[in-house]
């Protein structure tokens, strides 16, 4: 079992440009969540994805967004970067979002660092 | 808006210590309650307690779930230098989870 896998490991960006973060559940996982986690702090929640659609969103502007595909793989897209999205982009996968008590795996994450 | 706060921030201790780590919560539609170690990048499941599991042991690692007082500990006893981490605490609300900002344990030899 490969367990969640994020690519790429480490990602340098400009300030202004976009970015797209991939994320592969663990297998018989059909639930995907992103968080940011900046130094210091722990993650925060940025959205959920279950059946190919945006379930449950955290307080993160619009320039965030994502996408579920059919073998439930995810991508977390961030348009117009700031110095501010510097952080580690972490994936957790569990089962689906609406069932009773279930954990999440994460990913070992995605270091993006905006220059 | 939900919230988790951990205590202490940091802790420095010896091996064989024991140490308890603290976590509160305010939130709505409480689910579960996660406890996760991070050492490097990944956090990785230590715990979850629910209304119906509210006390779990592993080890040389237990936790309880207090929802009248909406708190939960994890006790780590006999300590180890690779119990040196970040402790994560997270409630989880229909599969958001809301974390605190965690315990950063150093396990001295």
């Amino acid at each position: 079992d490969a367990g969640v896998t994020q690519s790429p490991t480490h990602l340098i960006k400009t300030r202004g440009q976009q970015v797209t973060l991939r994320c592969s559940p663990k297998s018989g996982h059909d639930t995907v969540s992103w968080y940011q986690q900046a130094l210091g702090q722990g993650p925060q929640f940025i959205f959920q994805y279950y059946e190919e659609e945006e379930r449950q969103r955290g307080n993160f502007p619009d320039r965030f967004s994502g996408h579920q595909f059919p073998n439930y793989s995810s991508e977390l897209n961030v348009n117009a970067l700031l110095l501010g999205d510097s952080a580690l982009y972490l994936c957790a996968s569990s089962l689906a979002f609406d069932r009773v008590n279930t954990e999440a795996f994460f990913g070992q994450g995605t270091r993006l660092t905006v220059v | 808006e939900d919230k988790v706060v951990q205590s202490p921030l940091s802790l420095v201790v010896h091996e064989g210590d024991t140490v308890t780590l603290n976590c509160s919560y305010e939130v709505t539609n409480f689910r579960s309650l996660l406890w996760y170690k991070q050492e490097k990048k990944a956090p990785t499941f230590l715990f979850m307690l629910t209304s119906s599991g509210i006390e779990k042991k592993s080890g040389r690692l237990s936790s309880i779930l207090d929802k009248k007082e909406l708190s939960s500990i994890l006790n780590i006893t006999a300590t180890q230098t690779g119990d040196s981490a970040i402790y994560l605490c997270a409630v989880s609300n229909a599969g958001k989870s809301t974390f605190g900002d965690g315990t950063t344990l150093t396990v001295k030899p």
